[in-house]
């Protein structure tokens, strides 16, 4: 079946625009997280949403990122006033409902800020 | 809190010749350990998973994990490494014990095999 897929794949933006990400999940996971993956770094947890419950909105950087998730499906990650050091990959990775089930991941958004 | 080290920025080995890819990790409670691989320009894919019962978890493409949990470790390992295997591989933890589901990623080892 399809995979995780996020779009675009490349977004060059201009320092103070804001910018939209989307991520949609594979089918039928309920569960759905954003991470960073910046130059030469590991990936860094972002927000984390399961069905209807409250998202886990501990790793966001700053208020100028925020995420929706909308009919538990498709999701946004926007941030707001960009910055230089926002540039990066930023991954979307969904899973089934299980605690112990892997995440599985799309194919990332590469941004730079200019 | 949770944390994951690899201790080694790139590992090189000849092909055929035997792998070993190090991770250890720091949870408070139960231990939840992955592997991922990521190929350049791709997304993280998944290799293994290690959450209760035999140390040594197989995975995918022959790769296989030992978990130990007295030294803290989740070694990647495969027998006979080939030109293929070359890639960012990333160790991954999370506590069983609480509820965040998210997981704690190390910096990333990357693997170069030599023909």
């Amino acid at each position: 079946g399809a995979g995780v897929s996020q779009s675009p794949s490349n977004k060059v933006t201009e320092k103070g625009k804001d910018v939209e990400l989307r991520c949609d999940p594979i089918s039928g996971h309920t569960a759905l997280y954003w991470y960073r993956q910046s130059l030469g770094q590991g990936l860094e947890f972002l927000i984390y949403f399961q069905g209807n419950s409250a998202p886990d909105k501990s790793g966001l950087p700053s208020d100028r990122f925020s995420a929706e998730r909308t009919g538990g499906s498709v999701s946004t990650l926007t941030i707001q006033r960009t910055q230089q050091e926002d540039s990066a990959v930023y991954l979307c990775a969904s899973s089934q409902s299980g605690t112990t089930n892997e995440q599985f991941f799309g194919p990332g958004t590469r941004l730079t800020v200019l | 809190a949770q944390s994951v080290a690899q201790p080694e920025d790139q590992v090189n080995v000849a092909e055929g010749n035997p792998l070993t890819v190090k991770c250890t990790y720091s949870v408070s409670g139960n231990p939840y350990l992955f592997w991922y691989v990521q190929y350049p320009n791709r997304g993280l894919q998944f290799l293994l998973k290690y959450i209760t019962g035999d140390n040594l978890v197989k995975g995918s493409y022959g790769f296989e994990a030992e978990f130990n949990k007295s030294q803290t470790s989740f070694h990647l390992k495969k027998p006979s490494a080939l030109v293929s295997d070359s890639a960012l591989y990333f160790c991954a933890v999370r506590d069983l014990d609480t509820g965040r589901r998210a997981l704690t990623f190390g910096s990333g080892t990357r693997l170069q095999v030599q023909p």
